[in-house]
């Protein structure tokens, strides 16, 4: 199955860019990941589909500040124009074999 | 608009029994495979357990294998999850989840794409 790892914590100031990365393990490089925003006290919220070719489909609503980009067995999440509302823990879904993993999520501090 | 909305958590006893719901809205229900996905308190997401769109096909973690049941009742909308045997660790923010699709008769192929608000479940004497 595959593993997904991310950074526990990222920091980046109003009005700047964050770039979120999570990596598949080994043998998987070439997986579709989804990634979702949960912001404190909340339910998680879908914010996008991306493929391993970089290409990417965000769910409804996802202000264009969000993008999506990958290399090899990287997968970014890029967040422009930073927001207070931004502040979340953000997680990477894939899945292989009929079972689901997430990352361990990465805590952004704006 | 997607809605999915969870009820049926509670304290429980180590060993007793729950059953989970959620009832869903806003799209052709039996046409999309659908989840449990929890959270223990202060930590990451862990999948449970899938279920395609006819009920046909049902999915677990090895964590909840054997002790948890996925089931939906179409013509009620409704998704449902029967833990047994529970344990403290299974103390955890309970939600559902909508995939973008359903499941083939051979695998499931699909990442979440709309989540519940999420119902808590406690394990303890």
């Amino acid at each position: 199955q595959p593993v997904l790892t991310q950074s526990s914590s990222a920091s980046a100031s109003l009005g700047s860019s964050v770039k979120l990365t999570c990596t598949l393990s080994s043998g998987h490089s070439s997986h579709i990941i989804a990634w979702h925003q949960q912001q404190p006290g909340k339910a998680p919220r879908y914010l996008m589909k991306l493929e391993g070719s970089g290409n990417y489909n965000k769910g409804s609503g996802v202000p264009d500040r969000f993008s999506g980009s990958s290399s090899g067995a990287d997968r970014y999440l890029t967040i422009s124009n930073l927001q207070s509302e931004d502040e979340a823990d953000y997680y990477c879904e894939t899945w292989d074999s009929n079972t689901w993993v997430f990352g361990g999520g990465t805590k952004l501090t704006v | 608009e997607v809605q999915l909305l969870e009820s049926g958590g509670g304290l429980v006893q180590p060993g007793g029994s729950l059953r989970l719901s959620c009832a869903a809205s806003g799209f052709t229900f039996t046409t999309y495979a659908m989840s449990w996905v929890r959270q223990a308190p202060g930590k990451g997401l862990e999948w449970v357990s899938t279920i395609s769109g006819s009920g046909g096909s049902t999915y677990y973690a090895d964590s909840v294998k054997g002790r948890f049941t996925i089931s939906r009742d179409n013509s009620k909308n409704t998704l449902y999850l029967q833990m047994n045997s529970l344990r403290a660790e299974d103390t955890a923010v309970y939600y559902c989840a909508k995939h973008d699709r359903d499941c083939s008769s051979t695998s499931c192929q699909a990442y979440f794409d709309y989540w519940g608000q999420g119902t808590l479940v406690t394990v303890s004497s």
